[in-house]
């Protein structure tokens, strides 16, 4: 099992362009979970999805940010129109039922 | 809200020294804990959770609801132990979305 899988792992975007950041999830995990590092923080939690649904958003930003798990293919992080205050990691986290979370090694957005 | 605290910031100590890394939380209800580890140039990685009860790499960590802490400990600290830890809080209300602390920086010297 190769474990959560995101790409890419490191992406540069200038301002005003738009940010897809990609999470496969562990085999068998159908639960999908979206976090942002800035520096010198700790994880914050910004959605939580299952296939084809999101379960809870409370933790995305209202505007520019979205999240989709689709039936096939990787679940997507869509940030539109980014801003420098984009600029973290963002950690992607599957689970096999409301269980033990297991990360991917991240992506770090750097905007311009 | 629920939040979780953990004061050190960085932790240096040497190896064969005790080592405790502190977790304070704030929560209503019954809390589900957990100790995540990132070594250099690793992915997060599940280190331990308290209803295992368990010990791991040496690490324990004991909830203590009357102090809401859950500190994780180790008696003899080794090189390899140098990471980020990052303690968490499992929240209950309908997601299963984890609060993480900032996390502390351990650094065991030879």
């Amino acid at each position: 099992n190769a474990g959560v899988m995101q790409n890419p792992r490191h992406l540069v975007r200038r301002r005003g362009q738009e940010a897809r950041l990609r999470c496969s999830p562990m085999k068998g995990h159908s639960h999908v979970y979206w976090y942002r590092q800035l520096p010198e923080e700790g994880l914050k939690f910004m959605v939580y999805l299952q296939k084809e649904n999101i379960i809870d958003e409370s933790g995305m930003p209202k505007e520019r940010f979205s999240a989709e798990f689709p039936k096939e293919g990787p679940s997507i992080l869509r940030i539109q129109q980014v801003v420098r205050g984009d600029s973290a990691a963002y950690f992607c986290a599957s689970s096999s039922l409301p269980d033990t979370q297991y990360f991917g090694p991240g992506t770090r957005l750097t905007v311009l | 809200a629920q939040r979780v605290t953990q004061p050190e910031k960085l932790l240096s100590v040497f190896k064969g020294a005790p080592v405790e890394l502190k977790c304070n939380y704030s929560y209503s209800g019954s809390p589900e804990l957990f100790w995540y580890v990132q070594y250099s140039r690793q992915r997060l990685q599940l280190l331990l959770r308290h209803i295992s009860r368990e010990s791991i790499k040496g690490f324990t960590a004991d909830l203590n609801k009357g102090e809401t802490s859950f500190h994780l400990k180790k008696p003899f600290a080794q090189e390899e132990d140098s990471a980020m830890y990052y303690c968490a809080l499992k929240w209950s209300g309908g997601s299963e979305k984890l609060v993480f602390g900032k996390g502390t920086k351990l650094t065991v010297n030879p």
